[in-house]
């Protein structure tokens, strides 16, 4: 089976900054999809970008982006310009492309200090 | 659009009783998925189902969980007896069958549940 490893459990960045999370994976298939999701203190589950295993360009969503490097089998999400909203708990997932089978990592705690 | 809907929000009860979540997936979608998040384990697939038919229990921690599909707007997960290691948010999630691959799951906001 997949996993999904987030080595990071807690992260910190000053309100404006920059920062990165981390996210592994391993597999054997050649196609999939990953994700990144945001779960705020409301608790809600909220996509927040997706990136195609077959694709090389890495997704960009205004101020998130990844840094998917298939061959290493790494999936990073930068937060650019971090803002106090942006404090939540990151979870990355993955998804096979012969089923509707999610994997999701255990999650990287992000506190943002203004 | 109505996004993935669960009941209750929060449920409070004591060890030993009969405990009933449920969900209402997204209109159109026929996957829906169950799963439990906790401190210790983080999210952890309980069930999923695909076309009301259960794919994969293998997640389901013993006997006393069971999930049910009687159609494509309705599940449940039901916990009899209930013990205080059940304590954790319970969330549904779904996602349309026939969509490309990357469509994500759509959780509901979950329900939070207190074993006493």
């Amino acid at each position: 089976a997949q996993t999904v490893t987030q080595s990071q459990p807690e992260m910190s960045v000053q309100e404006a900054e920059t920062v990165t999370l981390s996210c592994t994976y391993d597999t054997s298939e050649s196609d999939y999809y990953l994700f990144w999701y945001k779960q705020p203190p409301s608790r809600q589950m909220i996509l927040v970008i997706r990136q195609e295993a077959y694709k090389q360009q890495n997704a960009t969503e205004n101020r998130f982006s990844v840094n998917f490097q298939k061959a290493a089998k790494s999936f990073s999400l930068k937060i650019s310009d971090s803002q106090l909203g942006d404090a939540a708990m990151y979870f990355c997932a993955y998804r096979t492309n012969t089923g509707n089978q999610f994997y999701f990592g255990t999650g990287t705690s992000l506190t943002v200090i203004p | 659009d109505a996004g993935v809907i669960q009941s209750p929000r929060h449920e409070v009860t004591e060890m030993g009783q009969e405990v009933t979540l449920r969900c209402k997936p997204i209109s159109g979608h026929n996957s829906l998925f169950w799963y439990r998040q906790t401190m210790m384990r983080g999210l952890e697939l309980l069930i999923y189902f695909n076309n009301n038919v259960p794919i994969d229990d293998s997640g389901m921690p013993e006997d006393r969980f069971s999930a049910k599909m009687p159609n494509a707007s309705f599940s449940t997960l039901k916990i009899q007896p209930s013990e205080p290691r059940d304590s954790a948010v319970y969330f549904c999630a779904s996602i349309g069958q026939g969509a490309l691959s990357n469509q994500p799951q759509h959780f509901g906001d979950g329900t939070r549940l207190s074993i006493l």
